[in-house]
């Protein structure tokens, strides 16, 4: 079974703090995804990689970053983190196809403070 | 760009009863993947069922049907016999062949004993 594993759960940051949040997948899947959940807009696509070192803009990337060393982590950094950030962040990883499904990690609820 | 539309933001079932949630999706597209993915509330998001565009025959996998209605760009999922275990967020979600995930708002769903 795939494993997808989110370093914290619950986070708790003030404003203008750099966060990391990390994520880590065990099977060796090509793809990785930084998605944020908000009640009523669904699943929000911020960045994705299609391999080490590569990084896509999602939907919302702004006042966020990625870094992706190696092909198992895949990091998320708010720069500066704001109050309009807090949030569920889903990490996610898929094989190279389009018909591979995602493995989701058990997300991060961040609060800013 | 590919739109997942989701219209009931809640659903209730009575507990061994059939309940079916809605999805639309819109895209120019003609191959691509479909899936319903469920949320327990506080556990991690699941891949519950899938479905390849170019197959007519609806995916089942046990109690989880679809009705999969490509001219219609609708993709539904009926679930029979409901269990206390069904209650979730269930979301749809489109691939595209660049492997991408556009998901839909989601719908709660409530299941009565």
């Amino acid at each position: 079974d795939v494993k997808v594993t989110q370093s914290s759960r619950y986070l708790v940051k003030r404003t203008g703090e750099k966060v990391f949040l990390e994520c880590v997948q065990d099977m060796d899947h090509e793809n990785m995804f930084w998605y944020r959940q908000d009640p009523g807009l669904g699943l929000r696509l911020i960045y994705f990689s299609y391999d080490v070192k590569m990084k896509e803009k999602g939907d919302i990337p702004e006042g966020y970053s990625v870094s992706r060393e190696k092909k198992e982590r895949f990091s998320l950094i708010l720069e500066s983190a704001s109050t309009n950030q807090t949030s569920m962040y889903l990490c996610a990883s898929t094989l190279g196809q389009s018909r591979s499904p995602l493995h989701f990690g058990n997300g991060t609820r961040l609060t800013v403070t | 760009a590919q739109t997942v539309t989701q219209s009931q933001p809640e659903m209730s079932v009575q507990e061994a009863e059939t309940v079916t949630l809605s999805c639309t999706y819109d895209t120019s597209e003609s191959d691509y993947y479909l899936f319903w993915y469920k949320q327990p509330p506080s556990r991690q998001m699941i891949l519950v069922i899938r479905q390849e565009a170019y197959k007519q025959q609806n995916a089942t996998e046990n109690r989880f049907s679809v009705n999969f209605q490509k001219a219609a760009k609708s993709f539904s999922l009926k679930i029979s016999d409901s269990q206390l275990g069904d209650a979730a967020m269930y979301f749809c979600a489109f691939n595209t062949n660049a492997g991408k995930s556009t998901f839909g708002d989601g719908t709660t769903l409530t299941v009565k004993p």
